[in-house]
């Protein structure tokens, strides 16, 4: 079976300082996978989305970027934190047979 | 371009039937997906409707009107674990797999 994972579960980083946030998908090869930010209160964003190893493509301009040096590995990244870049970050997958996304369980981020 | 609207919140009790609406502008139509976050958790999918009318799944119904731009979720024998967020999203019009969400209805179910 699919499974989809993401970690760190929690995370507080300082203004200024580096991210990285990561995502693997096991049980598929050559899956969709996409960052979305949900800000409190409000609805998922849209940030990357990437149809394969090297592919990525950016939805908004931010201080974020997306790498997927695997197959199944979809990372986010940012060189310096801001404040703004708070929020709950979800990494998704569109394979699965129910339709729609699987969603891995979330980074919860704070910048402080 | 693209729009999705929900009510913000809605409170109901617990045993009861409560509707939750969406509506939507896109330019080319995929289909309709319903997804459900409980608090400090990820969305977890709950239906998925392409034609016009009613998908039953157990107490969660959800409905489509594509000439409408209207669809709505109906939720029977309302439990408490049913409070949690509601999510509408339609795939961003020429990428099938691309969602864009609306901001979520919060159900609050009292006993």
């Amino acid at each position: 079976s699919q499974t989809i994972h993401q970690w760190p579960a929690t995370l507080v980083q300082p203004v200024g300082s580096p991210l990285s946030l990561e995502c693997t998908v096991e049980g598929t090869s050559n899956p969709n996978l996409y960052w979305y930010r949900q800000a409190a209160g409000r609805g998922l964003q849209l940030l990357f989305y990437s149809v394969g190893i090297g592919q990525i493509s950016s939805e908004v301009p931010q201080n974020l970027s997306a790498s997927r040096p695997q197959d199944r590995q979809f990372i986010l990244s940012s060189k310096k934190l801001l404040l703004s870049d708070s929020g709950f970050y979800l990494c998704a997958w569109d394979g699965s047979t129910s339709g729609g996304y699987t969603f891995g369980s979330g980074t919860r981020l704070t910048v402080v | 371009g693209q729009n999705i609207d929900q009510p913000t919140e809605m409170t109901a009790t617990e045993g009861a039937i409560v509707q939750i609406n969406c509506t939507y502008q896109t330019s080319g139509f995929n289909g309709l997906f319903w997804y459900q976050q409980h608090a400090g958790e990820a969305p977890t999918f709950l239906s998925y409707n392409v034609l016009d009318g009613l998908e039953e799944k157990g107490r969660f119904s959800s409905f489509l009107s594509r000439s409408k731009g209207y669809s709505y979720l109906l939720l029977k024998e309302l439990q408490m674990k049913d409070s949690a967020s509601y999510l509408c999203a339609v795939p961003f019009s020429g990428g099938y797999n691309k969602l864009i969400f609306g901001a979520g209805t919060r159900l609050a179910v009292h006993p």
